[in-house]
This record gives C-alpha cells, sequence and structure tokens, in this order.
C-alpha cells in the first residue's frame, strides 16, 4: 500500500515550458486535491475532483489545468509555465464521506520556473 | 471567508520542555479541525483531528482541545523531544454539503527543539 505518490519529485522549467505533474493513490478514495505550498502562505488549494471525471477549482487555479480520467490519477498541467508558479507542489486524497475529509497527503513535487 | 491563524514561528524550545502553538479559525459553518506536521523533505502528515466542539483530538503526546467559543484548537505536549522538529499546520475543513472542499490551512508554525 503506496499511499499516495508523486511524480516527479524535482523539475525545472523554463518559462513558457509545459509539463503534467501525476498523482497516484492506491486507497480507492473519490476525492483528490492539489495544493502548492509557498513560504509563509501555507498550502493552498488549486484544483480537487470528487470522482472520476470530475474536476473543480480551488483558491488559486488561474494557469492550472487538471484531468481525472481514472479513479485512482489526478494529473495537474502547466500550460505555459511562469516564475509566480515556481513552489512546492502537494497531491491529496480523502476519506471523504467517511471520515470528515481527512486528507492523505503525497511527498511532493519541487518546480522551478527559471 | 474562512481562514486560519496560527503563531508563526520559528519556536525554538529546549528538550522536555512543554509547547503550546496557538491556532484560531474562522469560519461560516461548524468546521472539522485538523493538525498536520511536516518533516523536513516530506509531505503533511495527519497528526490529530476533532470534528465538534469540546472534541479532545491526541496522538503521539500531542493534545488539541476543540473550543468553539474561543474558537480555537491549540496544540500542546508536556515534554517535547528533539524528534518533534518540524512544521507543523493547523486546518479546517468544513465539509461542506454534497462534497468536500480542500482544506483551509494556517501558514504554519516551525518548532525546533534543541538537546
Amino acid at each position: 500500500n503506496a499511499g499516495v505518490t508523486q511524480t516527479p519529485k524535482f523539475r525545472v522549467l523554463k518559462t513558457g515550458q509545459s509539463m503534467t505533474l501525476l498523482c497516484a493513490q492506491d486507497m480507492n478514495h473519490e476525492y483528490m486535491y492539489w495544493y502548492r505550498q509557498d513560504p509563509g502562505m501555507g498550502l493552498r488549494l488549486i484544483h480537487y475532483s470528487v470522482g472520476e471525471g470530475t474536476t473543480a477549482k480551488g483558491e488559486v487555479p488561474d494557469g492550472y489545468n487538471v484531468s481525472r480520467l481514472k479513479k485512482q490519477n489526478f494529473l495537474l498541467g502547466l500550460e505555459s509555465a511562469a516564475p509566480s508558479q515556481t513552489s512546492v507542489y502537494f497531491c491529496a486524497s480523502s476519506t471523504w464521506p467517511s471520515s470528515y475529509n481527512e486528507q492523505f497527503f503525497g511527498p511532493g513535487t519541487r518546480l522551478t520556473v527559471l | 471567508g474562512n481562514s486560519v491563524t496560527q503563531m508563526e514561528g520559528p519556536v525554538t524550545l529546549s528538550e522536555e520542555a512543554f509547547l503550546t502553538i496557538n491556532c484560531t479559525y474562522t469560519a461560516t459553518g461548524y468546521p472539522s479541525l485538523f493538525w498536520y506536521v511536516q518533516y523536513p523533505g516530506e509531505g503533511l502528515q495527519l497528526l490529530l483531528k476533532a470534528t465538534k466542539a469540546d472534541d479532545k483530538g491526541s496522538n503521539k503526546g500531542f493534545e488539541a482541545t476543540y473550543r468553539k467559543e474561543t474558537t480555537s484548537f491549540h496544540l500542546e505536549k508536556g515534554s517535547v523531544q528533539v524528534s518533534d522538529s518540524a512544521v507543523y499546520f493547523c486546518a479546517l475543513s468544513l465539509n461542506s454539503g454534497g462534497g468536500a472542499d480542500g482544506l483551509t490551512f494556517g501558514k504554519g508554525t516551525h518548532l525546533i527543539i534543541q538537546p
């Protein structure tokens, strides 16, 4: 049981490049989330999904797209990376509705945009 | 809107000292409250939770009580160890009807325990 895994762990992009971050969970959770963590800001929600084929915007969705084609996977895309997207990205999945939205986090992806 | 305010660090203590990390919240409903811990280079791990007023969450010697009257969820530990050095996040979830939005996090408190 691997829990929540993220690929890649580190990435450096140039401004304007694109990339996709992959999140996978093996806990059969319906709900999945993408957050970004910036110094002094805590974690902020980018997008989330309440089930396969569905996605919704969070607090800071601009510049990102997501897809949930399979229940166990949640992809975060950057179409044209900007330096402001330099951050650590965390994926999470949730036991909701069975346990008050207790969330399980992946190890994170550190992204630098030059 | 919803928000979480927690004391910002770094907080530096000696081993075996008493720990308190303050957390207060603003919410439009009746949230569930959480403390998460992040060790260096790792993701967040759930430390404890409380889902209704006066509930006490506890784990690994840490405790926090859900105080509705003061909208607080302060984290405490009686005797800290060097291994408790980490960043601690207070968070809330409103469990909005029909779905679960993401957690609302505080900015995190960096705790440093010196031998």
